[in-house]
């Protein structure tokens, strides 16, 4: 099984709907983030947690929330979709031994 | 805030050496990483630097100078798998678990 998993692997939905991307881990970090990835752009941090209690904004958290629910667990949601969130999503854990992130396989959401 | 500055393309020779360049703004700084991410894949860590000099694993060094706010990443002994993009990445000191990638640079190998 995958340290970090991701659900669901692709989405289509349409405008004005409401998504959740799920994400749990298995590596026991405290440290868990939400990255979005378009083509040319790289990956753009949405939001971080350190805690369940510690939630921080990224660089583009407009029209994103999220729910850290346990250690393990670290929700996205999109309250009222729209068209340009079609992107691939990642959740990664941060192991602060090494300084690396660890990514899950990604969750494509396609918003018409 | 952070950003960082990394060439869009490179394209090298197989069996050839290549170096990825990334210089970056910040505010404070922590480390300096590097991740390979393979077209339809997860981005995969490849080094850290949190000091300055060089970190050596295998076929991949990365090297970081802070005074400069300048590091690359040096690929050696190029293999046709090493196609990919390559994404630098910063934390900063003043929040040392935000951290930023840039764009990302595609390295294409030749035979």
């Amino acid at each position: 099984d995958a340290d970090v998993t991701q659900t669901p692997r692709n989405r289509i939905t349409k405008t004005g709907k409401r998504i959740m991307l799920e994400c749990s881990q298995t590596k026991g970090h405290d440290r868990m983030y939400w990255y979005r990835q378009d083509p040319g752009l790289g990956l753009r941090l949405i939001y971080y947690s350190f805690d369940v209690k510690d939630i921080n904004k990224g660089e583009i958290s407009d029209g994103y929330s999220v729910s850290r629910q346990a250690q393990a667990k670290f929700s996205l949601s999109l309250e009222s979709a729209i068209p340009n969130q079609t992107a691939l999503y990642f959740c990664a854990t941060f192991g602060t031994a090494t300084g690396e992130l660890f990514f899950g396989e990604g969750s494509r959401l396609t918003v018409l | 805030g952070q950003s960082l500055e990394q060439p869009s393309e490179v394209t090298a020779v197989e069996g050839a050496i290549v170096q990825i360049n990334c210089t970056y703004q910040t505010s404070g700084f922590y480390g300096l990483s590097w991740y390979q991410q393979h077209d339809g894949g997860a981005p995969t860590f490849l080094s850290y630097n949190g000091l300055d000099g060089l970190e050596e694993t295998g076929r991949f060094s990365s090297f970081l100078s802070r005074s400069d706010s300048y590091g690359y990443l040096l690929l050696q002994e190029l293999q046709m798998k090493d196609s990919a993009s390559y994404f630098c990445a910063v934390s900063g000191y003043s929040s040392a678990s935000k951290i930023i990638f840039g764009s990302g640079t595609r390295l294409s190998i030749r035979p």
